[in-house]
C-alpha cells in the first residue's frame, strides 16, 4: 500500500536559517504529492503540491520538487521566520483518479523557529 | 461560515458510551472526508462522501464507526460502544469535488475525543 516517511522532529532553527524537511514515499502508480501545514490552534492547510514528476510546488517561500527517481518530495525554505513555526505534514493522494482525494500522511514534523 | 466547522471541539466520554461528531463543510463543497489523528501520528483516512453517498468507507476501523451525510452538506460521524483506543482528534475536510489534481482539501480544526 501507499506510505509516507518524513523526517521526525522536532526541528529547532534560528530565524533566517535554511530549512529542509525530508519526505520519501512508497506508492503504486503516480500519485500527487502535497505538503500541509498546521499552525498552532488552526486546522491543516495546504502549503504546496505537485502532480507529476519533476514538478516543483512553491508557496510562501517554501519549495518542493517531485522526484520520481528517488521517490522524494523534500520541503525547503531558504530563510525561515518565527511565523513559520508549525507542524508540517507530507502527504500523497491515491492515484485512482476521479475526485477522491484520499490522502496518506506522514507523521508530521514540528518546526520551531526562534528569533 | 467561511471554513469547515466541527463540533464539539472537545468531547470527553466514558468507555462504552455513544458519541456523535458533527462537520459542517464549506458551502457548495460536494466532497467531504473524515480523518482520524492519533497522538504523534499523521491523519488517517476514514471515509469519503461525494454528495450524500459514502463513496469510500475503506478506512473505517470496524462496525462501531458509522458516518452519514443525509442532505449532502452536514455530516455526522457516529461511534458506538466507545473504547479507550478511539481517543484521537477527528478531522473533517471538504473539497469542491473537482477531478484529482485541480482541487485541495480544506480541513476543520478537529474534534478531540477522549475516552476514559
Amino acid at each position: 500500500g501507499n506510505s509516507v516517511t518524513q523526517m521526525e522532529g522536532p526541528v529547532t532553527l534560528s530565524e533566517e536559517a535554511f530549512l529542509t524537511i525530508n519526505c520519501t514515499y512508497t506508492a503504486t502508480g503516480y500519485p500527487s504529492l502535497f505538503w500541509y501545514v498546521q499552525y498552532p490552534g488552526e486546522g491543516l492547510q495546504l502549503l504546496l503540491k505537485a502532480t507529476k514528476a519533476d514538478d516543483k510546488g512553491s508557496n510562501k517561500g517554501f519549495e518542493a520538487t517531485y522526484r520520481k527517481e528517488t521517490t522524494s518530495f523534500h520541503l525547503e525554505k531558504g530563510s525561515v521566520q518565527v511565523s513559520d513555526s508549525a507542524v508540517y505534514f507530507c502527504a500523497l493522494s491515491d492515484d485512482s483518479g476521479g475526485s477522491n482525494y484520499k490522502l496518506t500522511f506522514g507523521k508530521g514534523t514540528l518546526l520551531t523557529v526562534n528569533p | 461560515g467561511a471554513g469547515v466547522s466541527q463540533t464539539p471541539s472537545n468531547k470527553v466520554t466514558e468507555k462504552g458510551k455513544y458519541v456523535e461528531l458533527r462537520c459542517d463543510p464549506i458551502s457548495g463543497h460536494t466532497a467531504l472526508y473524515w480523518y482520524r489523528q492519533s497522538l504523534g501520528q499523521g491523519p488517517e483516512f476514514l471515509i469519503y462522501f461525494q454528495g450524500t453517498g459514502a463513496a469510500d468507507d475503506s478506512g473505517l476501523p470496524n462496525d462501531r464507526f458509522f458516518a452519514v451525510r443525509p442532505e449532502g452538506s452536514v455530516s455526522t460521524l457516529k461511534i458506538q460502544r466507545t473504547e479507550r483506543g478511539d481517543s484521537a482528534v477527528y478531522l473533517c475536510a471538504s473539497s469542491t469535488g473537482l477531478p484529482r489534481g485541480t482541487g485541495e482539501l480544506f480541513f476543520g480544526e478537529g474534534s478531540r475525543l477522549t475516552v476514559l
